[in-house]
């Protein structure tokens, strides 16, 4: 049975830091993860999709690796401001991870 | 290209009554998640159907629950005799096809949030 962890589950940051979000899973025979962020009271708003014969995938700010062997995804966001304050969370063959609840302080 | 799309956003219902939920993918998806999300738990996946056909519902209750994804028209999630404990936001997501023994990128709705009195 597939299990998603992500620690910690909060973080708080000043802005402009750069920073990396941990997702680890037990299951590495997979095809894909996908990163997602969802803000308070909303629905998830897709980030990345990075396949497994990828090593990373980029988008803007932000850029996700994948590991296998290892059973690790990072996600990687530089500069980081107010407004990615959110709930980040990871995913596998339909396994989420509780998500990590990001706060960047002005 | 209009996203996924859920209602109601918001659902009320007493004790014993049915709640349904309504999902409709975004345009040219054929394939449809539902999910589960509570506070303390997370997300976690119930079913998924592909037009007419459930393909795997392994992580949804085995009473009260059903789903369904016609030829024609929105997915339906349907909880009979709601109870406290179905209180919980629940979201939809869609997929274009199935491909390479997995699960393509996914795209969330917005979620309906059950309260049952």
């Amino acid at each position: 049975k597939q299990e998603v962890t992500q620690i910690p589950a909060a973080l708080s940051v000043p802005e402009g830091e750069n920073l990396v979000l941990n997702c680890s899973f037990t299951d590495s025979a997979i095809y894909n993860l996908q990163w997602f962020r969802q803000d308070p009271g909303k629905g998830l708003t897709s980030l990345l999709l990075i396949q497994s014969s990828q090593r990373e995938q980029t988008s803007g700010r932000l850029n996700a690796s994948l590991d296998k062997s290892s059973g690790r995804s990072t996600l990687y966001i530089a500069a980081s401001q107010p407004g990615d304050s959110a709930t980040y969370l990871c995913a596998v063959k339909l396994t989420f991870g509780k998500g990590i609840t990001l706060s960047v302080r002005p | 290209n209009a996203g996924v799309m859920q209602n109601p956003r918001h659902l009320v219902r007493r004790r014993g009554q049915e709640a349904r939920l309504r999902c409709s993918p975004m345009k040219g998806h054929s394939h449809v998640y539902w999910y589960r999300q509570l506070p303390e738990e997370g997300l976690k996946f119930m079913v998924y159907l592909q037009k007419e056909n459930i393909i795997d519902e392994s992580g949804m209750p085995k009473e009260r629950f059903s789903a369904e994804f016609p030829k024609e028209g929105p997915s339906i999630l349907r909880i009979q005799q709601v109870v406290r404990g179905d209180s919980a936001a629940y979201f939809c997501a869609s997929s274009p096809r199935y491909v390479s023994g997995d699960h393509n990128e996914q795209f969330f709705g917005p979620g309906t949030r059950l309260t049952v009195l």
